[in-house]
């Protein structure tokens, strides 16, 4: 498809184990931002890639959270020793140019549960 | 993080009513945008505002850039029940989006 696309769309795993998300972004996009929703919230911003490299980290809520993006492509976000208040609905966007807000576009989600 | 402050939480309307809802900050914003989600979807763009003050409409959408730049408001004229859904405002800081808390709009036939 031509859209932006995660994998999986639904994770249910065990409180203390690491999980691994992914995105897909629409070719030739060189912008790449995750957000977390959770319950009932807005979207909260972890992190965005120019390329290969992440000029921002500020929103990754701890040192248990990590994304990389190879070949200026797929992202993962990996969340270790996943604990409950993990559990949330993981987005993530992607555009042509950094910046482009207003042509962002959005993948379905991967909604994750921690139990 | 920070959020927006989005108001009301949640609407429910009868078909054909109007609606209007409001998103404020404490920091001021350059560009103000507007999304809609759907169930087990991601958020989709509805408008975006680029200048205090302005008014832009798309179809039965108009949205509206606070003066102060602290503020927008969007409205739904003549709803149908399609337009169910949550709305999110969300302003641009810098290299980010900050969302609202956003507004879940039930419609009754």
């Amino acid at each position: 498809g031509a859209g932006v696309s995660q994998s999986p769309s639904n994770k249910v795993t065990e409180k203390g184990k690491d999980v691994e998300l992914r995105c897909d972004p629409i070719s030739g996009h060189t912008a790449l931002y995750w957000y977390r929703q959770s319950l009932g919230q807005g979207l909260e911003f972890l992190i965005y890639f120019q390329g290969n490299s992440a000029p921002d980290k500020s929103g990754l809520p701890s040192d248990r959270f990590s994304a990389e993006r190879t070949g200026g492509s797929v992202s993962t976000l990996t969340i270790q020793r996943t604990q409950q208040e993990d559990s949330a609905v993981y987005l993530c966007a992607s555009s042509l140019l950094a910046g482009q807000y207003n042509e962002q576009f959005f993948g379905p989600g991967t909604r994750l549960t921690v139990l | 993080g920070q959020q927006l402050n989005q108001s009301p939480q949640s609407m429910f309307i009868q078909e054909g009513e109007d609606v209007s809802m409001n998103c404020t900050s404490s920091s001021i914003f350059n560009t103000w945008l507007w999304y809609k989600q759907d169930p087990g979807e991601g958020p989709v763009l509805l408008i975006a505002l680029y200048k205090a003050g302005e008014l832009t409409s798309n179809g039965r959408l108009t949205a509206q850039f606070g003066i102060t730049r602290k503020d927008s408001f969007l409205n739904i004229s003549a709803s149908i029940p399609s337009d169910v859904g949550i709305y999110f405002c969300a302003g641009v800081n810098t290299d980010k989006l900050i969302f609202g808390t956003g507004t879940r709009l039930q419609v009754f036939p």
